[in-house]
């Protein structure tokens, strides 16, 4: 069974410039998140999905964060401008419907903001 | 809101035991859930526990009271490898929170 998939796996953009993630989650898998893990700290949920629907982005910066699961499957999220504490390891996962507490994780991308 | 609480480093040896504990706070609880990461890697699902008691996999044991907001994780046998950060997770309604991460050093 393939994994997530995800891709740029690094990627070093300066301040104001925009930088778009690309996702493709496990097969079948309707619920896919987006993580941002900052260097010694935790994942921190920026937006979950259910199919093609939004069912929480409470924590997503709206003013400069966004992203899009067309067809409900693969996903991108795109920061515009980004700021120097963007910089982080952003992670997609996907979840199989029957097990949402077991999420699978990508490799991630890790950004740098100089 | 959710917060968790976890020791920021735990070191032991070798062919030890150690235990990880997690203490939260949430306004919506159906379980608590365990991953390993290793330095430059992804989080990796380790164990879930919805209900009060001990739950057992391999070398890794989880546990859960529910009435005492608090769990823990139980690595046996440690070896090398089992060096990485450990991270619990509070499952709401609809999502997961992690919590700050524990980082495990294992030495000969």
């Amino acid at each position: 069974e393939a994994g997530v998939a995800q891709s740029p796996r690094y990627k070093i953009i300066e301040k104001r410039q925009s930088v778009a993630f690309w996702c493709n989650p496990i097969s079948g898998h309707a619920t896919l998140y987006w993580y941002q893990q900052i260097l010694g700290q935790g994942p921190k949920l920026l937006i979950q999905f259910q199919n093609n629907g939004v069912v929480d982005d409470s924590q997503l910066p709206k003013d400069r964060f966004s992203a899009e699961r067309l067809k409900g499957v693969d996903s991108t999220l795109k920061i515009q401008p980004a700021k120097l504490e963007d910089s982080a390891v952003y992670l997609c996962a996907s979840s199989p419907d029957r097990a949402r507490e077991k999420l699978f994780f990508g490799s991630g991308t890790q950004l740098s903001v100089l | 809101g959710q917060s968790l609480e976890q020791p920021s480093e735990v070191t032991a040896v070798e062919g030890a035991i150690v235990q990880i504990n997690c203490t939260y706070q949430t306004s919506g609880f159906y379980g608590l859930s365990w991953y390993q990461q290793h330095d430059g890697g992804a989080p990796t699902f380790l164990s879930y526990n919805a209900l009060d008691g001990l739950e057992e996999t391999g070398r890794f044991s989880s546990f859960l009271s529910r009435s005492d907001s608090y769990g823990y994780l139980l690595l046996q046998e440690l070896q090398m490898k089992d060096s990485a950060s450990y991270f619990c997770a509070v499952k709401g309604f609809q999502k997961l929170v992690f919590g700050t991460g524990t980082r495990l050093l294992v030495s000969p």
